[in-house]
């Protein structure tokens, strides 16, 4: 079974202090990972990315870890800002093919 | 590059009745995706496309829905006859290749009556 999974579907945290969401994945073939940041009304908007032959991979606010032995994933936002409330939906090709599957997606929402 | 592009951006319409979704992606991607967005399944696969060729379908709900991709740069999600469990968010993407971003459309928000 290919599966990316988002188990937390809501988060709710402080301005300035860090956010993380978590994404977990079911085959070790999973090669590259992708987060999406969406808006209500919008389509999803990429954020960053990771291949697996990286465990972290940083932009501005955003990093992402990857732990291979756990097939987990997360993302970690600092400092969070109130313009960072979105639905976050973590994102892989399945191996072997170029069908791109989703998880259910993170509510978070950033309190001033 | 105006990005993927979606239309109508909003459709309501009643039970039974034909509904056409529109999609043109970015040039030169290779790829096309549709997705159905819901509260309970997140963003659900319906089918892609390469080279306007459809790959796998096996997200397709039910044979009510059908998908063509006719040239490059155009493709329509239809769905015949409609229903009220069909509302939901319908969103296009495209990629250029593997272990590449996927851009998304706005996406159409349908209502089924």
């Amino acid at each position: 079974d290919q599966q990316v999974k988002q188990n937390s579907p809501s988060l709710s945290v402080q301005e300035g202090r860090i956010s993380i969401l978590n994404c977990d994945y079911t085959n070790s073939m999973f090669d590259y990972f992708l987060w999406y940041k969406k808006y209500p009304a919008e389509g999803p908007t990429f954020l960053i990315s990771i291949s697996s032959i990286k465990d972290k991979n940083e932009d501005g606010r955003f990093t992402v870890f990857l732990n291979k032995s756990a097939k987990h994933l997360s993302l970690h936002i600092v400092p969070s800002q109130p313009g960072d409330s979105a639905v976050y939906f973590c994102a892989a090709p399945v191996p072997g093919t170029y069908k791109y599957i989703f998880g259910t997606g993170t509510r978070l929402k950033v309190l001033a | 590059d105006a990005g993927v592009i979606q239309s109508p951006r909003h459709e309501v319409t009643e039970m039974g009745q034909e509904v056409t979704l529109r999609c043109k992606p970015i040039s030169g991607h290779d790829y096309l995706f549709w997705y159905r967005q819901t509260m309970m399944r997140g963003l659900e696969l319906l089918i892609y496309f390469n080279n306007n060729v459809p790959i796998d379908d096996s997200g397709m709900p039910e044979d009510r829905f059908s998908a063509k991709m006719p040239n490059a740069s155009f493709s329509t999600l239809k769905i015949q006859p409609s229903e009220p469990r069909d509302s939901a968010v319908y969103f296009c993407g495209s990629v250029r290749g593997r272990g590449e971003k996927l851009f998304f459309g706005s996406g159409t928000q349908l209502s089924v009556l």
